[in-house]
């Protein structure tokens, strides 16, 4: 079945620095590839996505590329903010044309982040 | 436009008992997914719905059910609680179709089980 594996963490950086979670999944067909973000006491927000090998999504200055020869996609950040503390989600979704996990999201185990000034 | 809404946030139960923790949905999406959050297991894929049928289910035993309404809604209910059900139940909507199938979460109910 389909599975995503995360760096083990908790990762802690001094503000400013440059940040990388890795993230490697085995799937079927091609997925599509997430990144989450869970701050203390709240839901799952969305942070980026991408569809397609190659694809490079991007959000509030956080990248990942989906990368189908190396079944990985690393979450990066070019310099990290206190406020950007949270836990960190890798997830992905079936394909609709193929597969019974297209409504279904798997995670993996989640990587704390913590940002000291 | 409004975002995903999870009702009770917080409970608390005592073994044996039932619960039934409902989801509205974002305006226009047809698909709701259920999620147990623990400490131990992460993030863990109960069912989703997809206009009013349950297109995919996880592993977990028939004491988790769910249903969905006309309007999208949804409701998922625990029988006969046990103590390993304490967690954070995340329920996410989506359109359901398309290629890519973006799931927006809820804040997530609180169920403690005493």
């Amino acid at each position: 079945g389909d599975s995503v594996t995360q760096m083990e963490g908790p990762v802690t950086l001094s503000e400013e620095a440059f940040l990388t979670i890795n993230c490697t999944y085995t799937a079927t067909g091609y997925p599509s590839l997430f990144w989450y973000v869970q701050y203390p006491g709240e839901g799952l927000q969305l942070l980026l996505k991408a569809t397609k090998a190659d694809d490079k999504g991007s959000n509030k200055g956080f990248e990942a590329t989906y990368r189908k020869e190396t079944t990985s996609f690393h979450l990066e950040k070019g310099s990290v903010q206190v406020s950007d503390s949270a836990v960190y989600f890798c997830a992905l979704s079936g394909h609709p044309a193929g597969g019974t996990s297209y409504g279904k999201l798997t995670f993996g185990q989640g990587t704390i982040l913590t940002v000291h000034p | 436009k409004a975002g995903v809404t999870q009702t009770p946030r917080y409970l608390i139960k005592t073994r044996g008992q039932q619960v039934t923790l409902s989801c509205s949905p974002i305006s226009g999406h047809r698909s709701v997914s259920w999620y147990q959050q623990t400490p131990g297991q992460g993030l863990q894929f109960l069912f989703e719905y997809f206009s009013e049928t349950q297109r995919n289910k996880g592993n977990f035993p028939g004491r988790f059910s769910g249903r969905q309404f006309s309007n999208s809604r949804s409701e998922m209910n625990v029988s006969t609680l046990e103590l390993g059900d304490s967690a954070l139940y995340l329920c996410a909507s989506s359109l359901g179709q398309g290629t890519t199938n973006e799931q927006f979460f809820g804040p997530g109910t609180r169920l403690t089980v005493l």
